[in-house]
């Protein structure tokens, strides 16, 4: 078990919805990470929060947002869904330059 | 471009045979993190491994081993002895001095199947 709590596991929802997905970080650790696993696009980097700031960004999508609040939970929002949004949503988390552990995922199904 | 590559798509041995994969990037930096991770049937990300830049020992835990070789950008992974319980697909990743440090490049993933 690696500490990071995501929830939930699956989650099925139709092309023009907005989901929510929930990161609940190691105890301790500051830094959240979103990474996004799908068929065509392997596993990307999706953006990184620290301490509740923004820290870094990669190819999120502007449909995509996040944020991380004051007991260090974090959400990944995902609005105006399409097919292609299908995938495995991971969070990770980390403290002070310690590798990263990984949630077990969210599936999400865009149908 | 393709910063992390692993060429093999997928490896397929009997029970007890050793299993190498491979690995290979491409960064400017001098300062850098290598990674691999195991993703087994469930689905979760299991770490594995991280060897830093200016660290090129290789490294043995268990069955499980690994070679850096700078000169070739090479971090390879090898499976001594395999059981059907290491079946998975591993990655290999990469993050740089000049970006986040948990701001992994994954590879593209070498499914890994053991069979009795």
């Amino acid at each position: 078990d690696s500490g990071v709590t995501q929830t939930p596991k699956h989650l099925i929802t139709a092309t023009g919805q907005r989901v929510t997905l929930r990161c609940s970080p190691r105890s301790g650790d500051l830094s959240v990470y979103w990474y996004q696993q799908s068929l065509d696009q392997g596993l990307q980097f999706l953006i990184q929060y620290y301490n509740g700031e923004e820290r870094a960004k990669g190819n999120i999508l502007e449909r995509f947002s996040a944020q991380q609040f004051p007991d260090l939970h974090s959400e990944l929002n995902l609005s105006s869904l399409e097919l292609g949004d299908s995938a495995l949503y991971f969070c990770a988390s980390s403290r002070g330059g310690s590798p990263l552990h990984f949630g077990n995922g969210t599936r999400l199904t865009v149908t | 471009a393709q910063k992390v590559t692993q060429a093999q798509t997928e490896i397929s041995v009997v029970e007890k045979e050793d299993v190498t994969l491979d690995c290979v990037y491409e960064t400017r930096d001098t300062t850098y993190y290598l990674f691999w991770y195991k993703q087994p049937p469930s689905g979760e990300l299991v770490f594995l491994i991280r060897r830093n830049s200016f660290d090129e020992q290789n490294e043995i835990s268990g069955r499980y081993s690994w070679n850096f070789q700078k000169s070739t950008s090479s971090f390879n992974f090898t499976i001594t002895a395999s059981q059907v319980v290491d079946s998975a697909v591993y990655f290999c990743a990469l993050s740089e001095i000049t970006d986040s440090w948990g701001k992994l490049q994954f590879g593209a993933g070498t499914q890994v199947v053991v069979t009795p």
